[in-house]
């Protein structure tokens, strides 16, 4: 099974600042990565699949880059509903498995 | 807009069973494969199972396997999970969730708590 280590596990930040997240894998998952936005009391958000590539919908401050075994979402400029927790995941091994997560708070 | 709506949360014994569904609108039920996810403040989010769009393949995580059973009813646009013999590490919130771009899951339903306690 793949683990994947997300840093930091907090990121303390302004409005307006650039964020930076880090998700690593064991091993090579190709770009078969995503990144997921949560809430509390809300369900995972995907905001990126493939490593760079966003859904409809997902702001264009959100960019995933990376590949093979280590990832990067940042988020450009935090507007105050970015401050959750976000999850890496992968699925180009069986099973997928998910990242222990990084929590952005706000400064 | 895609919904997801989950059964409401229960309490269930050790060795007990229970069947969480999940219903969906707002798009086309059986184009679309299906997970489960589960969620829990010590182990984060575990992939639990998936279903073809037609119900033909299954596949589960190893620590659910031979205990939980995934099916689907595309007439009515609903999700199962069958599950058995619970044990108290199943305790866990349970989200249902869409598989697309491949297979991750994109939209995902509002939670299952499932207590398993005596």
């Amino acid at each position: 099974e793949v683990l994947l280590t997300q840093s930091p596990a907090t990121l303390s930040l302004s409005p307006g600042e650039r964020a930076s997240l880090s998700c690593r894998a064991s091993q090579s998952v190709s770009d078969s990565l995503a990144w997921y936005q949560q809430k509390p009391g809300q369900a995972p958000r995907l905001l990126i699949y493939d490593a760079s590539k966003r859904p409809t919908g997902i702001p264009a401050r959100f960019s995933g880059s990376g590949s093979g075994t280590a990832f990067t979402l940042t988020i450009s400029r935090l507007e105050p509903e970015d401050f959750a927790v976000y999850y890496c995941q992968q699925r180009d091994n069986w099973p997928p498995t998910f990242g222990g997560g990084t929590k952005v708070e706000i400064k | 807009e895609v919904q997801l709506v989950q059964s409401g949360g229960v309490v269930v014994q050790p060795g007990g069973s229970l069947r969480l569904s999940c219903d969906a609108s707002g798009f086309t039920f059986d184009d679309f494969a299906m997970h489960w996810v589960r969620q829990t403040p010590e182990k984060g989010l575990q992939w639990v199972s998936l279903i073809s769009w037609n119900g033909g393949l299954t596949y589960y995580a190893d620590s659910v396997k031979g205990r939980f059973t995934v099916s689907r009813d595309n007439s009515n646009n609903s999700l199962f999970l069958q599950m058995d013999s619970l044990q108290p590490g199943d305790t866990a919130l349970y989200f249902c969730a869409r598989a697309n771009y491949g297979d991750y899951p994109d939209s995902w339903g509002q939670g299952t708590l499932v207590t398993v306690s005596s």
